[in-house]
């Protein structure tokens, strides 16, 4: 049972538009979705959080929506840059246990 | 903000042999973590590593295989016991942080640089 999904493996974005990276989860307890970007020979690196009480966090250019209903969460990043090519993961986090039930990731490649 | 290191970066063993991660971090923290991402995977949660007692280990691993040892709030190990060319794979160790003011809010996990395993 797959509790977060990422049913999008790729995305290719041109530099300066907007990036869109989508997140499905199962879990009702989740509390908190964190999202990580990730090069190949390195650990993940924190983006930004929303706590499930919230609709959207927004850092510089990163902004994760939530939506509750649809158990939906999407990373918005505006402009995009190269830099930014890597790979995505979102993550759900219940309780106080601190576990992390991570996505399969997304491969974001932002062309010049 | 939380800054890991982890020894080894990476390493090559022979089947049937142990391998030993080290996990430093620079603040004292209560909750860390194991995780192991495979060839083309993402990432699994092995265990939560609770400081002064037992590991806490998810559904499909084993202390036998991987023990664990966190002797205090800064530091963990996790050992890899007898390889096997499936326990390829990195292995990377995470703290929990909260943010009670400041930025980024709430709830956070710190990864460290990871360790690349490949068993022969």
């Amino acid at each position: 049972d797959q509790q977060v999904k990422q049913n999008s493996p790729s995305l290719s974005v041109q530099e300066g538009r907007i990036s869109i990276l989508n997140c499905d989860y199962t879990n009702s307890m989740f509390d908190y979705f964190l999202w990580y970007k990730k090069y190949p020979a390195e650990g993940p690196t924190f983006l930004i959080s929303i706590s499930s009480i919230k609709d959207k966090n927004e850092d510089g250019r990163f902004t994760v929506f939530l939506n509750k209903s649809a158990k939906h969460l999407s990373l918005h990043i505006v402009p995009s840059q190269p830099g930014d090519s890597a790979v995505y993961f979102c993550a759900g986090s219940s309780g106080n246990t601190g576990k992390l039930i991570f996505g399969q990731g997304t491969t974001l490649q932002v062309k010049p | 903000s939380a800054v890991i290191s982890q020894k080894p970066s990476r390493d090559i063993c022979q089947r049937g042999t142990s391998l030993t991660i080290q996990c430093q971090v620079d603040s004292q923290v209560t909750m860390m973590f194991w995780y192991r991402q495979q060839p083309g995977q993402s990432l699994t949660l092995i265990a939560t590593a609770n400081q002064g007692s037992e590991a806490t280990y998810e559904s499909g691993f084993v202390i036998d295989k991987f023990p664990i040892s966190r002797p205090n709030l800064t530091f963990s190990t996790l050992t890899v016991s007898n390889l096997s060319p499936e326990d390829s794979s990195i292995y990377l160790c995470s703290v929990e942080v909260w943010e009670l003011a400041g930025r980024p809010e709430g709830e956070t996990q710190y990864f460290g640089p990871g360790t690349r395993l490949l068993v022969l």
